[in-house]
């Protein structure tokens, strides 16, 4: 089993309506994450979580929330989802956040109609 | 301007050439560097890190960190088909306690056999 595990990974939907990305890892870290990618932009930082009971915003959060709802996993959600919604999004859990990186999960390629 | 500028390629070159990938950033604040690794519809994984200036090698891969002209480099040596991928730097600031990661936009490799 891979260490991050990210469901679904192709999704259509349609404008407006509210969509979940859900995500779990067995690295056992307490830091997890959630990044959008974007041909030209790279990776952007949506919401990011130290503990259970820790959640923060990152730098593209408008127009999206998370739920920790254990150490294993993070979801993301969509409460109306728009076109420019339309992405690849990547979970991460990392350890210290520091030298020893990231473990990305395979992603979901959401596509907003 | 980006704190972070990466050329996004594709860098097209023949099997067993030697590759040089190449970051340069303007935040004085970078203390960890690394690169990553993102083949097609996968996430990425983290190749090398580092946080000193000067050259660090691991198998063919090195990693080159000049701190004075804020320049990040990664070479690969004989290079394979299997190198065809995207590439990712990425580098860390401390930002209120938090550890913040910038990324690159990536750089598209395509080894030819």
């Amino acid at each position: 089993d891979a260490d991050v595990t990210q469901t679904p990974r192709n999704r259509i939907t349609k404008t407006g309506k509210r969509i979940m990305l859900e995500c779990s890892q067995t690295k056992g870290h307490d830091r997890m994450y959630w990044y959008r990618q974007d041909p030209g932009l790279g990776l952007r930082l949506i919401y990011y979580s130290f503990d259970v009971k820790d959640i923060n915003k990152g730098e593209i959060s408008d127009g999206y929330s998370v739920s920790r709802q254990a150490q294993a996993k993070f979801s993301l959600s969509l409460e109306s989802a728009i076109p420019n919604q339309t992405a690849l999004y990547f979970c991460a859990t990392s350890e210290t956040g520091q030298g020893d990186g990231y473990t990305f999960g395979s992603g979901t390629r959401l596509t907003v109609v | 301007q980006k704190e972070v500028e990466q050329d996004p390629g594709p860098l097209s070159v023949p099997e067993g050439a030697i590759v040089s990938l190449n970051c340069t950033y303007s935040n004085s604040a970078f203390q960890y560097f690394m690169w990553y690794r993102q083949y097609s519809r996968k996430g990425p994984e983290l190749l090398m890190y580092t946080y000193s200036s000067g050259n660090k090698e691991d198998g063919r891969f090195t990693a080159q960190v000049d701190k004075s002209s804020k320049y990040i480099s990664l070479f690969i040596r004989d290079s394979q088909p299997s190198d065809s991928a995207t590439y990712l730097c990425a580098m860390i600031s401390n930002s209120g306690g938090y550890q913040k990661v910038t990324f690159g936009t990536g750089t598209k490799l395509q080894v030819i056999p």
